[in-house]
């Protein structure tokens, strides 16, 4: 079963915009990661944020982390087509299995 | 260093046929997951090994799944009598330790005629 919901699903923009997808969360959780996923293969991974951690900063990547409200967004500032992947949120609570979600599908146009 | 590895990168088999998917972790990395992803979805868990046993299996679907690490490096995913809904991106992952990153690999396509 999967734990998290993205949203939106899928989102396009314009290369040089801002991307944000968001993540929802049902149970207490460890840490909460982000992938990248091109053409439905390898998972990369772009950041770890701790439960007991509000923001972090990787490059161009922001990814903030709210446990009240059970949620995660990751921003992605000055896109380029080259981002063009789908992004999954994963949480990993007391034990150690990633539990994803669905996924948001982001099309950056050139 | 060398990343996660598995082969084949795809596979295609006929219902009910044998099949062996292979996974060599990083090295050094004790903890090594299995994952199971459907097409439009997310990856689900399917097994997790510490060293060389079998910590937690809770994911596999049914007992024609089994895997094995005999000695604690490259795992093997067995599925027996495949079925059509058995296809499906194969993903092995491997970290550190539990709490920390998980990083994997190109995955197996699986395809199941």
């Amino acid at each position: 079963s999967q734990q998290g919901e993205e949203d939106p699903q899928a989102l396009s923009i314009q290369e040089g915009e801002n991307a944000t997808m968001n993540c929802s969360y049902k149970t207490s959780i460890n840490n909460l990661q982000w992938y990248r996923q091109n053409s439905g293969r390898g998972l990369v991974h772009l950041i770890l944020i701790r439960s007991n951690e509000r923001e972090k900063h990787s490059g161009r990547l922001r990814v903030t982390l709210d446990t009240s409200k059970k949620s995660s967004s990751l921003l992605i500032t000055a896109s380029r087509a080259a981002d063009t992947a789908s992004y999954f949120c994963a949480t990993v609570d007391s034990s150690y299995k990633l539990i994803f979600g669905s996924g948001t599908r982001l099309l950056v146009r050139p | 260093g060398a990343g996660v590895s598995q082969t084949p990168s795809n596979k295609v088999t006929e219902k009910g046929k044998y099949v062996e998917l292979r996974c060599d972790p990083i090295s050094g990395h004790t903890a090594l997951y299995w994952y199971r992803q459907s097409l439009g979805q997310g990856p689900e868990f399917l097994i997790y090994f510490q060293g060389t046993g079998a910590a937690d299996d809770s994911g596999l679907p049914n007992d024609r799944f089994f895997a094995v690490r005999p000695e604690g490096s490259v795992s093997t995913l067995k599925i027996q009598r495949t079925e059509r809904g058995d296809s499906a991106v194969y993903l092995c992952a491997s970290s550190l330790n539990t709490q920390e990153t998980q990083y994997f690999g190109p995955g197996t396509r699986l395809l199941v005629l």
